[in-house]
């Protein structure tokens, strides 16, 4: 059974770090791009990020360029996104997902995600 | 970047109807690069229909998509009571890849 599972979320001050990592199993990880998506509380589905198979090719948001870094690693079955310089605005469900075709940015098997909350 | 506006927020519907949500791009969207997925609450999103019309893997039949262009449609023949639900469009012909902001399913 195709599984990923996020974890790593937690309550951070403005300005600071949080690294999230998603872990995947049920499926040849290393064959697929995967994705970060962001839902914030009561709102809509964000893009934030996505990883080609290999990890040699990363895209970001314009409203996360710069301050978050996705990253993968193919040993481990892994997904991390590493987080910095969080804004209130960043409060929201982080999902991972896989991208079944290269190239194809749609998403499938999602995991249920895990909150991030950015708060004083 | 492509906004994509779906149409009507909000459709009060009883089980067994047929349902109509619409999705338009501001531009078109590439070979039709268009998803629909749902999500019911505390859950994460599924995938229903990727490249306009294809369902994904799982989908019952009652799911259908259309469209072309600008203009794209996700219809369900016979709402089931699972069907009640937010659902949502995703442009992935154009960078960044965008969504439609949902339209929910409520029972009337």
């Amino acid at each position: 059974e195709v599984q990923v599972m996020e974890s790593g979320g937690a309550l951070v001050q403005p300005g600071g770090s949080l690294r999230l990592t998603c872990a995947a199993s049920g499926f040849s990880f290393s064959r697929y791009g995967m994705t970060w998506v962001r839902q914030a509380p009561g709102k809509g589905l964000e893009w934030v990020s996505s990883i080609s198979n290999s990890g040699g090719l990363t895209y970001y948001a314009d409203s996360v360029k710069g301050r978050f870094t996705i990253s993968r690693d193919n040993s481990k079955d892994t997904l991390y996104l590493q987080m910095t310089y969080l804004r209130v605005e960043d409060t929201a469900v982080y999902y991972c997902a896989n991208i079944p075709v290269p190239g194809s940015w749609y998403f499938d098997n999602w995991g249920p995600g895990n909150l991030v909350t950015v708060s004083s | 970047e492509n906004v994509l506006t779906q149409s009507p927020g909000t459709l009060s519907m009883s089980p067994g109807e047929r349902a109509t949500l619409s999705c338009r791009a501001s531009q078109s969207v590439t070979s039709n690069w268009l998803a629909w997925y749902k999500q019911k609450p505390g859950q994460a999103p599924r995938l229903l229909i990727y490249g306009a019309s294809n369902r994904a893997t799982g989908i019952p039949d009652r799911f259908s998509g259309s469209g072309s262009g600008t203009d794209f449609t996700l219809t369900i023949s016979r709402l089931e009571p699972e069907d009640f639900a937010v659902y949502y469009c995703q442009q992935y012909g154009g960078s960044p890849v965008t969504f439609g902001q949902g339209t929910k399913v409520e029972i009337k």
